[in-house]
């Protein structure tokens, strides 16, 4: 398989505040990976789709300016979510693609105060 | 991409082979049967993958229909660290892909 690492892997702030979290791919390059949410007791809804050196797609209801997507390297994808509110508490998971097949992160657990 | 139905839950005896079913009756030509599992709390994890001809890895064997209209994960022998969501999604694979994940088949694995 494939090595996918996020950090942090849980991470707690308050109101109003950015967190950023990373993305990376430890033993291979990508030139794309994907940014995924999910709320407890519910499958993963892709947010975007990052891509190395251009911006990111966003599905449909996601908002780009509240979640910044910066896919700077073929091993690192960031995800910004901008002034954070309580509902944006969820369980963020990141993939990558090596040889056509997905290979995800271990996820961060954000907790928005 | 093709929807996929799966049952919401299943249970296994532990040591014994776990079936775990997926209907894609609109599968396209070009579209992989993938099969992920999520053990909670975690980020999902690559099982398999096959396009028309049966799969079989280290984890698992993928069983797909001639008409490709289902499937079947076979883990040989199950244990209690089995116990996960199983998801099985199609796609067309390639570099920009993306996969929908649906609600999946939970499966206990029971002492």
């Amino acid at each position: 398989g494939a090595v996918v690492s996020q950090h942090p892997s849980w991470v707690i702030c308050k109101s109003g505040t950015s967190v950023k979290i990373e993305c990376r791919s430890l033993d291979f390059q990508a030139t794309t990976m994907f940014w995924y949410r999910q709320f407890p007791k519910q499958s993963l809804m892709l947010m975007a789709t990052s891509n190395e050196g251009s911006k990111a797609t966003y599905e449909q209801g996601v908002e780009k300016d509240k979640f910044l997507i910066n896919h700077a390297s073929l091993t690192l994808s960031t995800l910004t979510v901008t002034s954070a509110h309580p509902e944006d508490s969820s369980f963020y998971i990141c993939s990558a693609i090596k040889q056509e097949t997905q290979y995800f992160g271990p996820g961060t657990r954000l907790l928005v105060l | 991409d093709a929807k996929t139905t799966q049952p919401p839950s299943m249970d296994c005896a532990e040591g014994r082979a776990a079936n775990l079913p997926c209907n894609h009756s609109t599968i396209s030509g070009n579209e992989y049967v993938y099969w992920y599992r999520q053990i909670h709390s975690q980020g999902p994890q690559y099982i398999i993958h096959g396009l028309k001809n049966n799969e079989t890895n280290e984890m698992a064997s993928l069983i797909i229909t001639e008409d490709r209209k289902s499937s079947t994960l076979i883990l040989p022998h199950a244990t209690l660290r089995d116990t996960a969501v199983y998801y099985c999604i199609v796609g067309s694979g390639g570099s920009n892909y993306k996969l929908t994940f649906g609600k999946g088949t939970l499966l206990t694995v029971n002492p």
